[in-house]
């Protein structure tokens, strides 16, 4: 596998459901994102690890519980979602904390669907 | 307000016409990088450039061409003879300072090319 993969690729769950989507990189970064994508809204970022270390939080419900065991792996739990949490997940990596600002690369993202 | 912001929504031309992404940003760091992302129907983010403040040369990959003006804080994106693998969503985005994590992104131009 190369890149940065993401599982599962659709999930339908109801609002009462727990699910996780997981996040892998193969590209040897320290820094991984979660996105949010709705419709016509730009990115949301919601999480960002940096050597496995939260640095920021951009006020995400906590129906929503990111984990980052190691470098390569990022997870995204989720609980008690609404209907409104109805988006595509994107998982992102980089090698932040160095000059220049590294590019972000992109996994193909999660449909998520809450019913 | 919007850091990015990409005022056009939807974009249609036929095929072998030209057509230019406008992607405006705003920022009071001397130091920031801009960036084009495509976005296929599949979904993941497909990374196409990286420009940083400091480097206002424009640059032509095969048939893509970016302008950088930061007069106008503008980053344009051209395609040229435009194809029907070009149609997808293209997004602009701003990271500040020379470590920045965050990336601001544009809503994103959903370009179709016509057959």
């Amino acid at each position: 596998e190369t890149g940065v993969t993401q599982t599962p690729r659709h999930l339908v769950m109801g609002m009462t459901n727990k699910k996780s989507l997981k996040c892998e990189q193969h590209l040897g970064h320290n820094a991984m994102y979660w996105y949010k994508q709705s419709a016509k809204k730009p990115l949301e970022l919601m999480f960002v690890y940096s050597l496995e270390e939260r640095v920021e939080n951009n006020s995400v419900p906590s129906r929503f519980s990111p984990e980052c065991p190691n470098s390569s792996h990022l997870f995204l739990h989720l609980h008690t979602l609404q209907p409104e949490d109805s988006a595509l997940y994107l998982c992102a990596s980089s090698q932040a904390g160095r000059a220049p600002t590294d590019t972000q690369y992109f996994g193909p993202g999660t449909r998520l669907t809450v019913l | 307000a919007q850091k990015v912001t990409q005022a056009q929504t939807e974009i249609s031309v036929v095929e072998k016409e030209d057509v230019t992404l406008d992607c405006v940003y705003e920022t009071r760091d001397t130091t920031y990088y801009l960036f084009w992302y495509k976005q296929p129907p599949s979904g993941e983010l497909v990374f196409l450039i990286r420009r940083n403040s400091f480097d206002e040369q424009n640059e032509i990959s095969g048939r893509y061409s970016w302008n950088f003006q930061k007069s106008t804080s503008s980053f344009n994106f051209t395609i040229t003879a435009s194809q029907v693998v070009d149609s997808a969503v293209y997004f602009c985005a701003l990271s500040e300072g020379i470590t920045g994590n965050q990336f601001y992104f544009g809503t994103g131009t959903s370009l179709t090319v016509i057959p």
